[in-house]
């Protein structure tokens, strides 16, 4: 089953402003992603956290990870129109590297 | 950075016919993939494994009959939707796993392809 719960489901906000996206997930995790997708397109990788980091940056994005309380933030500063889209966090499940995703954050950046 | 490419991005079928999409890593070796399936405004449900040279692993409550897969090549996967029915419409994205630096691993995701059974 699924696993991995993100909020809000869906986030509008005005472009510059910061958006922030949470994610909880219920088991042990090796590490920790995050996705970007675009409507009716395929995922883009954004940024991969381990177990063993707290936060992890990229460019405009910023990603924590909280083992202790199962969660992890996505913050992107400074937003663009081209930042709308659907972002998802993902673990891994097992030994082949499958992954289980979240229900997703719809962000819309208005310009 | 690794390519994965999916053909057909769409298509449209009559009801009982049979869709095969290939997914296809284009600068990069993959002993597996995985196939996805996206239902509008829902999140990406894992359909099944594909190992290179041997059987694909499919989750609980995917018909292996139905969704036929077969990973011949190191870089080309393909999800055969057999008999198809309007409950099948869906978006299908499959992923290539590539190793990097020895243990870690991405997936990279391919544009998916949007089925629509009529």
């Amino acid at each position: 089953s699924q696993q991995g719960e993100e909020d809000p489901q869906a986030l509008s906000i005005q472009e510059g402003e910061n958006a922030t996206m949470n994610c909880s997930y219920k088991t042990s995790i090796n590490n920790l992603q995050w996705y970007r997708q675009n409507s009716g397109r395929g995922l883009v990788h954004l940024i991969l956290i381990r177990s063993n980091e707290r936060e992890k940056h990229s460019g405009r994005l910023r990603v924590t990870l909280d083992t202790s309380k199962k969660s992890s933030s996505l913050l992107i500063t400074a937003s663009r129109a081209a930042d709308t889209a659907s972002y998802f966090c993902a673990r891994p499940r097992g030994s082949q590297g499958n992954l289980i995703f979240g229900k997703g954050t719809k962000l819309s950046v208005k310009p | 950075g690794a390519v994965v490419s999916q053909h057909p991005s769409w298509v449209i079928c009559k009801s009982g016919t049979s869709v095969k999409i290939e997914c296809r890593s284009l600068d990069f070796q993959a002993t597996t993939m995985f196939w996805y399936r996206q239902f509008p405004k829902q999140s990406l449900m894992l359909m099944a494994t594909s190992n290179e040279g041997s059987k694909a692993t499919y989750e609980q409550g995917v018909e292996k009959d139905k969704f036929l897969i077969n990973h011949a090549s190191l870089t080309l996967s393909t999800l055969t939707v057999t008999s198809a029915h309007p409950e099948d419409s869906s978006f299908y994205i499959c992923s290539a796993l590539r190793l990097a630096g020895g243990t870690q691993e991405t997936q990279y995701f391919g544009p998916g392809t949007r089925l629509l059974v009529l």
